[in-house]
């Protein structure tokens, strides 16, 4: 158990650039979650993977966002367009079954 | 709407001195209510799951209760290495997968 990884840990961009992030789960985790964290915050749910498939997407989630999962091992969470109110930490997260999430130390993103 | 508050938003304490801290919930049907630890600039670390009221869990100088309208974190002659953010978590009933936060209560535990 290597825990969940997550990729960058830090990235900064200009407004309006696209930037991805990635994260691996813990092996056999058929779960995985995308969370968002600003300064002083508990995170906030963006959208949940069960293998494959996207199942479920906060209203957050403008389109602007988007998130993958192929083949139900990584995951890839894009923003187009950025601008300066989506700087924050995105947590991912992953779960076998309805076992505990268990985050990985996420990704800063700052837009300047 | 799902929602969690969670008091107070920042504690002191000196090392040995027992406390608690409060997490409020407000939920559709409590699927499960979850405490983290974070510590900054680190994804948050899972803690304890309570399901129903009457239920406790224990872990080292952490014990967590849980009723049908709150939880408590109940921390025993603390020492600095417990200093983080505590989270509170809940999970609602009916097929959404989220969990709901709150904004964590900040411990500090001087030594």
């Amino acid at each position: 158990d290597t825990g969940v990884s997550q990729n960058p840990r830090h990235k900064i961009t200009k407004r309006g650039q696209n930037v991805t992030f990635r994260c691996d789960p813990i092996s056999e985790h058929n779960r995985l979650y995308w969370y968002r964290q600003t300064l002083g915050q508990g995170p906030e749910f963006l959208t949940y993977f069960q293998n494959e498939a996207q199942l479920e997407k906060s209203r957050l989630l403008s389109d602007r966002f988007s998130a993958e999962r192929p083949k139900g091992s990584f995951s890839t969470l894009e923003i187009q367009r950025t601008e300066q109110g989506d700087s924050a930490m995105y947590l991912c997260a992953s779960s076998r079954g309805y076992s505990p999430l268990h985050f990985g130390n996420g990704t800063r993103l700052t837009v300047t | 709407e799902d929602q969690v508050t969670q008091s107070p938003e920042a504690l002191r304490l000196q090392e040995g001195e027992s406390s608690s801290l409060n997490c409020s919930y407000t939920v559709s049907g409590l699927r499960g209510l979850f405490w983290y630890r974070q510590d900054p600039g680190k994804g948050p670390e899972f803690l304890f799951t309570l399901y129903s009221a009457g239920e406790e869990k224990e872990k080292e100088r952490l014990k967590a209760t849980l009723t049908k309208k709150e939880s408590f974190l109940h921390i025993t002659a603390p020492k600095p290495e417990d200093s983080a953010t505590y989270l509170c978590a809940v999970g609602a009933q009916g097929g959404s997968e989220k969990l709901v936060f709150g904004k964590g209560t900040k411990l500090t535990v001087n030594p």
